[in-house]
Order: structure tokens, then sequence, then C-alpha cells
């Protein structure tokens, strides 16, 4: 257990459907990620949080929507996907400032994500 | 742009004995961070060992070590006395300073015969 939490471990949406992924981070962290495992591809980072403002996108379609309404909880809202985005969905979290920076992620179990 | 490229996809290790999974990385920095991380089938990725750009020392943990040669951009990980439990996909990933700068490998797959 590393202190990040995602929910629904597995989703599977039509492509007019809205669903949404939960992160919640119990560390203490003030940066947390999206990132896209995809099979047979590098993990493609997606959003970057630091201090709930995001600092990173990485160009990723509008049908993807993060929301960091707090240091602690990040949201990953979908809408209208395409099969094409079937993927692993892995959250992280750190602690990039201060003293306690040490650049370590440390990720959620992910969401397994179809779209049919 | 940074890349990370870890050219083998798939490796085996007969329990009990060592093996080395490889890395290489491209980048015009001169201090970053280095991380290898294990997936197990339950999919959480687990940091391993993180190595700072800065030290030339080796970073240890326990049965895993690194070679870092930073002048050939070389990041491999040496597992000993491997066990069954080392079964897992492991990343290679490269971090520059802050949030959001995290390059990852294509992964290894490590499997561990009985």
């Amino acid at each position: 257990e590393t202190g990040v939490t995602q929910t629904p471990r597995h989703l599977v949406m039509g492509m007019t459907n809205k669903k949404s992924l939960k992160c919640e981070q119990h560390l203490g962290h003030n940066a947390m990620y999206w990132y896209k495992q995809s099979a047979k591809k590098p993990l493609e980072l997606m959003f970057v949080y630091s201090l709930e403002e995001r600092v990173e996108n990485n160009s990723v379609p509008s049908r993807f929507s993060p929301e960091c309404p707090n240091s602690s909880h990040l949201f990953l809202h979908l809408h209208t996907l395409q099969p094409e985005d079937s993927a692993l969905y892995l959250c992280a979290s750190s602690q990039d400032l201060g003293q306690l920076a040490k650049n370590i992620q440390y990720f959620g179990a992910g969401t397994r994500l179809s779209v049919l | 742009a940074q890349t990370v490229t870890q050219s083998q996809p798939e490796m085996s290790v007969q329990e009990a004995e060592t093996v080395t999974l490889s890395c290489t990385y491209d980048t015009s920095e001169s201090d970053y961070y280095l991380f290898w991380y294990k997936q197990p089938p339950s999919r959480q990725m687990i940091l391993v060992i993180r190595q700072e750009a800065y030290k030339q020392q080796n970073a240890t943990e326990n049965r895993f070590s690194v070679n870092f040669q930073k002048a050939a951009k070389s990041f491999s990980l040496k597992i000993s006395d491997s066990q069954l439990g080392d079964a897992a996909m492991y990343f290679c990933a490269y971090r520059f300073q802050s949030a959001g700068k995290s390059t990852f490998g294509d992964g290894t797959t490590l499997t561990v015969k009985p």
C-alpha cells in the first residue's frame, strides 16, 4: 500500500457515457499526476498538478478533463471517449517542495478502463 | 527532449541468481534523478531504487543495486538472490528537477523461474 488510492479499479463505459476517475493520497504530498499506460507503450504523462494548480498538460484531448479540488484529491473526468482510450490510468503523488522534496512518485493501483 | 530506453523487453532469471536490467537515457541536463519502478501483476507501481545524478556512489537497497554511469548515460539495475516475488515489469524513469518532468522507458518484463 503506497498511500495513493484510486477508484474504481475497473471501469467499462460506452462512447457516449460520462464517468470520473478518482485518486486520493494520504501522504501529505503537494503534487499529483495522471498517467496513461497502454499495452506495449511507455507511460504517458497526461496532467500534473502542483499546489492544486495545473502545471502541465501534455496535449491531452479535451475529452479528458482533470480536476484537483485540494492537494489530496485528483479527478479525471471522462466524456465521449474513443475505444483507443482504453488503458490503465495511473495516479501518482509526490512531495516536490521544501525539505521533504525527494522527487519520488508514489503510484496508485490504477483504473483499468475499457471503452466500448 | 529526454528519452529513456530499455533494450530488453523480457528477461528471465533462475531463483536465487542475479540478473541485470539495462537502461540508457538521453539528456542535456547535468542534475536530474533516475528511478527504477516495479509493477507487479497487481499493477501498483512501486519504487525500487532512486539515484541522484550528482552522486557518484551507486545506490543500493537490500538486494537491489544500480550501476550508474553518468558519462555513458547508463543506469542498470542488478537484482541479487532473485526471488519469485521479484517477477514483475520494471520501468526505468528519468526525472528532471520539478514536478512534471518525468520520462519512463518501455519496461522490461522479468520472469523468475523456480
